[in-house]
């Protein structure tokens, strides 16, 4: 199947800090989501891309779809102890269906 | 709107018996999508389901299956349970028009003794 490479897997950092994460493959991919999730449930949806270049902001997030569309990045501005969790890149290859390839996670951990 | 529940949401079962799952996605979305998540292997792509039909489908052994009803609930079941089938199984949802954000829902924790 499809390889999501995620970096870097985890991440401990002081709160207030930026952190960057991002995922690569060596396919081309239509989207690309970002989620994060917490101990015991299901991934929220954090950012959505649809087009290569696109720069999207949610609040202290920015994500973007690389211009090759084999990559993606996940910028979190001013981090704070909320922020903790583990965050999955997802690729979409076609157009058509809903068929996601995850990426392992980066675990963040912020310090107070 | 409420977004995509799952029952049960923990479960134990013994090797060799069977479980279904279900899942209720948001309302209005009509993709249906399962994966198996584990400390191991990640989150993986079980089957997708729109519109009462299989549309993908993962590389997992034939005693995974689903089905979808026409309101979009949607059903997953695992036949002789393994232990290695002990999982978070996750259910997420998507309006399918050209918009493919998946929701997730909280997940069934299922353990295999």
């Amino acid at each position: 199947g499809q390889q999501l490479n995620q970096s870097p897997q985890s991440m401990f950092i002081q709160e207030g800090e930026d952190v960057s994460m991002n995922c690569t493959s060596s396919s081309i991919f239509n989207t690309w989501l970002w989620y994060k999730q917490d101990p015991g449930e299901g991934p929220v949806l954090l950012i959505a891309l649809y087009k290569a270049g696109e720069l999207t902001s949610n609040g202290r997030l920015t994500a973007q779809f690389g211009i090759t569309r084999k990559d993606s990045f996940l910028n979190i501005s001013a981090s704070i102890p909320s922020d903790v969790g583990i965050y999955f890149c997802a690729g979409q290859l076609g157009d058509n269906f809903n068929k996601f390839y995850f990426g392992s996670g980066t675990k963040l951990n912020v310090k107070p | 709107k409420a977004g995509v529940t799952q029952t049960p949401r923990y479960l134990i079962k013994t090797r060799g018996q069977q479980v279904t799952l279900s899942c209720s996605p948001i309302s209005g979305h009509r993709s249906v999508s399962w994966y198996q998540q584990t400390p191991g292997q990640g989150l993986q792509f079980l089957f997708e389901y729109f519109s009462e039909t299989q549309r993908n489908k993962g590389n997992f052994p034939g005693r995974f299956s689903g089905r979808q009803f026409s309101n979009s609930r949607s059903e997953m079941n695992v036949s002789t349970l393994e232990l290695g089938d002990s999982a978070l199984y996750l259910c997420a949802s998507s309006l399918d028009r050209r918009q493919y954000e998946q929701y997730f829902g909280p997940g069934t924790r299922l353990t295999v003794t």
